[in-house]
């Protein structure tokens, strides 16, 4: 199956920095990718996604491209705020859908302090 | 819409009782299905359905029990609490032939004494 590796953090940093979150994959094929945001006392939400090789997916400010040569989707944001504090989850999507659903990494903890 | 409710979203059990957390969504989404979150252990999969009266098994389904009578809802239930089973609980679903979006309730959180 599939399994996902990102810093877990806590990462801190001040308002208006670029932000880089990495995230590794190993998976049979080429499958989709994601990003999730799980917010405080919220569930999670989709943020971003790409279906096939060298898609960048962006929303928010945020972007992620699909590198399948070096099997990773790195979020980036270049301007955090406050607001953008919160958990981000990668997720591999199983070939053809998969019943059983996404594969999360174990998520990053995001502060960003004023 | 409402999208995909959970309730309660706070419980307190002992040791040894029983509950179900309900999930309910409006979607018509044929894909249901439970997670536990806990820390530095990310969202492990419980339990899931592909549709009305079909369900399997996911990471973590011990204790654990599921039905699936109607699209609409999913109910999770806990035949015999532990404290193991302290953690924060979410249901999500997703459209047939739609990869990827899951749409989350907001989470249920379970405390075991």
């Amino acid at each position: 199956g599939n399994s996902v590796t990102q810093m877990e953090g806590p990462v801190t940093l001040s308002e208006e920095a670029f932000l880089t979150i990495n995230c590794t994959y190993t998976a049979t094929g080429y499958p989709s990718l994601f990003w999730y945001v799980q917010y405080p006392g919220e569930g999670l939400q989709l943020l971003l996604k790409a279906t096939k090789a060298d898609d960048k997916g962006s929303n928010k400010g945020f972007e992620a491209t699909y590198r399948k040569e070096t099997t990773s989707f790195h979020l980036e944001k270049g301007s955090v705020q406050v607001s953008d504090s919160a958990v981000y989850f990668c997720a591999p999507e199983p070939l053809g859908g998969g019943a059983d659903g996404l594969t999360f990494g174990k998520g990053t903890h995001l502060i960003i302090q004023p | 819409n409402a999208g995909v409710t959970q309730t309660p979203k706070f419980q307190v059990l002992k040791t040894g009782q029983s509950m179900t957390l309900q999930c309910a969504q409006d979607m018509n989404h044929e894909y249901m299905s439970w997670y536990r979150q806990d820390p530095g252990m990310g969202l492990r999969l419980i339990h899931y359905s592909v549709g009305a009266g079909i369900t399997d098994q996911g990471e973590v389904p011990n204790g654990y029990n599921v039905s699936r009578s109607t699209t609409e809802d999913f109910p999770l239930r806990l035949l015999s609490a532990a404290p193991s089973q302290t953690s924060v609980y979410f249901c999500a679903s997703r459209g047939q032939g739609y990869t990827g979006e899951l749409f989350f309730g907001e989470g249920s959180r379970l405390t075991v004494l």
